[in-house]
């Protein structure tokens, strides 16, 4: 069974930055696009962007272009979604997705 | 950016019942559709892809039609289990865009 597995709770500072992690099993990760989706407490689901593990291309949503950054270990089969310079706008809940395949989702709390 | 108009926004309805839930896409979108359920708590899970095609493993009281700019997700004979918000999602242009979501609860 293929399961994506994603990285623990966060509470960051504003202004850092925070890497989230989502790790895949049961299958290699360069046989999906792997997208990242936020949601903040209450709303929708809005995309951030996705990258092919196979040659590391990425594409994201133009308003997080500066914000996010995604990355993706072969080795480790895991991507990588990297939020920069935080603010409370970026509270929420960072889900990695391969359409089909859900992570159980992470929750970035952003607090001085 | 395609933008989904869904609805309603939320629903109420009774055991049983059958449900309709529209999305509306601003372009032509060439069925490239989906459907999401999300509990409170969980991450949101497939229901239905390229418009009318079941994700495996979902009941078959669910189904999806649509083309074009209109779709639409139909929940036959409503169980309690189907409490949750579901969302449309487009992928036929970058980025790939979501509803706004639906409510669905139990009368």
């Amino acid at each position: 069974e293929v399961q994506l597995q994603q990285s623990g709770a966060e509470l960051v500072r504003p202004g850092t930055s925070v890497k989230l992690s989502c790790k895949v099993s049961g299958d290699t990760i360069t046989a999906y696009y792997m997208h990242f989706v936020k949601q903040r407490p209450g709303q929708g689901l809005e995309w951030i962007g996705r990258i092919d593990p196979e040659d590391d291309s990425t594409k994201y949503a133009e308003k997080f272009k500066n914000k996010a950054t995604l990355t993706a270990d072969t080795s480790s089969n895991t991507a990588y979604l990297k939020l920069s310079s935080l603010t409370s706008e970026d509270t929420a809940t960072y889900f990695c997705t391969t359409g089909s395949l859900w992570g159980q989702g992470v929750m970035v709390t952003v607090s001085s | 950016d395609i933008r989904m108009t869904q609805s309603p926004a939320s629903l109420s309805a009774s055991l049983g019942e059958t449900v309709n839930i529209e999305c509306l896409a601003s372009e032509d979108i060439y069925s490239d559709l989906a459907w999401y359920q999300q509990k409170p708590g969980k991450s949101p899970q497939l229901l239905i892809y390229n418009a009318n095609s079941l994700q495996n493993g979902v009941p078959s009281r669910f189904s999806g039609s649509g083309s074009g700019t209109q779709y639409s997700l139909k929940i036959n004979s409503l169980q309690s289990e189907d409490v949750a918000t579901y969302f449309c999602q487009q992928y036929n242009n970058y980025p790939p865009t979501f509803g706004s979501g639906t409510k669905l609860e139990i009368k």
